[in-house]
């Protein structure tokens, strides 16, 4: 199993210009999240999905957009890039069955917004 | 509200104990976390504890709850340089739905 997989690793912008994040599981999660990691700021959740078709904002949505394609895949988008989207992004799964709350994280995607 | 406080650094020599440090704020929390991330990785779950347990071992990590303080330790034995990570607390309410604390840099140094 590749466990969490997220593409691209790296990437650069130039301020206006949009993107999209992958990331996909093959481990049957119901529960799918986008994180950035900041500097002393640790993790702020962007979105999550609770499951295959729902989508729900979380500490820092504005500026992305999320699509729940299927129960292996959520992606990240960037409209109009801006400078302080500049951070190293994580996307993470979890069975949220109603045991532990166990995240499996991706490698992470480091952009660069110029 | 829910709230995760770690402090930032943490410095050992090798050979020695590391304990790392976090406070919540919510008291219906029903299991809390630590995940570590390595340099260019992403986070990885090290150990959880369910609420109503106060201590948690785990070959050189030893976790101790106090619920009263909403106080969670991670205590790592014999620390070794390839401890050197960011160490992560974390809490959650129900299934699917973490908090993380700002993570704990622990540095070990030979």
């Amino acid at each position: 199993n590749a466990g969490v997989t997220q593409t691209p690793k790296f990437q650069v912008l130039k301020t206006g210009q949009s993107m999209t994040l992958q990331c996909a599981q093959d481990m049957n999660h119901n529960s799918m999240y986008w994180y950035r990691q900041d500097p002393g700021m640790g993790l702020r959740l962007i979105y999550y999905s609770a499951s295959e078709g729902t989508t729900d904002k979380g500490e820092v949505p504005n500026g992305y957009n999320v699509s729940r394609l299927n129960k292996r895949e959520f992606s990240l988008r960037l409209e109009s890039a801006a400078p302080s989207q500049t951070s190293v992004y994580f996307c993470a799964s979890s069975e949220a069955s109603g045991r532990a709350d166990e995240q499996f994280f991706g490698p992470g995607t480091r952009l660069t917004v110029l | 509200g829910e709230d995760v406080e770690q402090s930032l650094f943490l410095s050992v020599r090798e050979g020695d104990s590391s304990v790392i440090n976090c406070t919540y704020t919510d008291s219906s929390s029903t299991y809390l976390y630590w995940y570590k991330q390595e340099p260019g990785a992403g986070l990885q779950l090290l150990t959880y504890i369910f609420s109503n347990m106060d201590m948690k071992q785990d070959q050189r990590l030893t976790v101790l709850l106090n619920k009263k303080d909403k106080h969670l330790s991670l205590r790592i034995a014999d620390t070794q340089t390839g401890d050197s990570a960011i160490y992560f607390c974390a809490e959650s309410i129900r299934a699917g739905k973490s908090t993380f604390g700002d993570g704990t840099t622990l540095t070990v140094k030979p």
